[in-house]
This record gives C-alpha cells, sequence and structure tokens, in this order.
C-alpha cells in the first residue's frame, strides 16, 4: 500500500518553543490529512490540505503541502502544554479510495 | 449525537478465547473502519468496508473478522485470540467520498494473556 514516512517519532519541546512535523511519500498525494491523538485519547482530525504549495493555519499551528505534492509538514509555534499529543499524517491508499494508510505519528512531549 | 460509539473499553481475553468488539456511528456515514493501533507501529487499517453491504481486508486481517450488520454498525470479531493482539482497537468512520475525514471512537483497550 501507500507509504507515507513522518518524522520525527518523538521530539520534547520546552514550552514556547516551535515543533515541526515532516510527512514524506514517494509518490504523489491527491491528499493529505492531519490527526491529533491526546495521551489516552482517539485521533481526532485536524485538517486537510488538498491543492500543490496549499497553506492553512489554525491558531498556532500551520500546515504545508509541497509543491510536488509529496510532502507535508505541521508547524506548531510557540508550544504550549496542551499540544502534547501525537500528531499522525495520513495519505490515500491504493485500492481504495476511502482508505488512507497513516505515518507512525510524532509524539510530542512539552515540558512546561 | 454521539459520533462513534465502541463497546466494551477494556477487555481481557485468554488465548484462544473468542469476542466480538462492537462499533456504531449515528452520522449516516457510508464507510467504516477498524484500526489497531501499537506502540512504534501508528494506525494500521485491520478491515474496513467502503459502503454498506460491503468488506475489505486491510494491511494486517489476519485472525479478524467482520461484519457490516447495517449503515450504523461494524463489528470485528477475534475468533482465537492470541498475545499478538494484544492492542488498542479503533473504529472509525467516514462520508466515504475521496478527501473525507475520519471520525474515531474511543478505542478497546484488549489483552490476550
Amino acid at each position: 500500500g501507500q507509504q507515507v514516512m513522518q518524522i520525527p517519532q518523538y521530539q520534547h519541546v520546552q514550552e514556547g518553543e516551535d515543533f515541526t512535523t515532516y510527512c514524506n511519500s514517494s509518490t504523489t498525494l491527491s491528499n493529505i490529512q492531519w490527526y491529533k491523538q491526546r495521551p489516552g485519547g482517539h485521533p481526532v482530525f485536524l485538517i486537510q490540505l488538498v491543492k500543490s504549495g496549499e497553506v492553512k493555519k489554525q491558531k498556532r499551528l500551520t500546515f504545508q503541502f509541497g509543491e510536488a505534492k509529496k510532502n507535508s509538514s505541521l508547524h506548531i509555534t510557540a508550544t504550549q502544554t496542551t499540544d502534547v499529543g501525537t500528531y499522525f499524517c495520513a495519505g490515500p491508499s491504493f485500492g481504495g479510495y476511502q482508505k488512507v494508510t497513516f505515518g507512525i505519528g510524532t509524539k510530542l512531549q512539552v515540558i512546561p | 449525537n454521539a459520533g462513534v460509539t465502541q463497546t466494551p473499553k477494556f477487555q481481557v481475553l485468554k488465548t484462544g478465547q473468542s469476542m466480538t468488539l462492537q462499533c456504531a456511528q449515528d452520522m449516516n456515514h457510508n464507510s467504516m473502519y477498524w484500526y489497531r493501533q501499537d506502540p512504534g507501529m501508528g494506525l494500521r487499517l485491520i478491515y474496513y468496508s467502503a459502503s454498506e453491504g460491503t468488506t475489505d481486508k486491510g494491511e494486517v486481517p489476519n485472525g479478524y473478522n467482520v461484519s457490516r450488520l447495517n449503515k450504523r454498525e461494524f463489528s470485528l470479531r477475534l475468533e482465537s485470540a492470541a498475545p499478538s493482539q494484544t492492542s488498542v482497537y479503533f473504529c472509525a468512520s467516514s462520508e466515504g467520498h475521496r478527501h473525507g475525514e475520519q471520525y474515531f471512537g474511543p478505542g478497546t483497550r484488549l489483552t490476550v494473556t
């Protein structure tokens, strides 16, 4: 199936520092989704990017889709303890447009 | 509007026992999914149902069966549980069109001893 590689797997930051997680694919993606999972919780949809070079913002979160539609990033400005959790990207899978393949996730720890 | 609900929340099984995980959604979604989440492995698709009446294998289907009972309900069955099936299981649903986001249930934490 489709592979989406996500780095880093873990990141510890001091509160107030910025954070970025990256998602890469060897093939062109029609779209990419981002989810957040709080500790002990379930994944929650954050956003979807569809267009080449698209940039979307949600408060302190900035999402980018690469020009070639093979990579994406999530950047958090001035992290807060409420940002703690695991962030997943997900791209369409082969064999069915209803399916997505999730990246391994980046676990963010914010040190107060 | 409860979204996606799953039962049970926790379960402990002995090797060889069977059980069914239940999932229901009240959003009139066409597609439903079962994932397992293991440390360091992300979310892996076990089975999915693109629409009522259809089911298909995902990435890790061995040892599992599913039933799409109706549009609302999608169950996952372990016929003979193995320790390797110790995991957190999430059910999800989506409208089923291209680019549709998925809505997840709260999960079932399963331990097989």
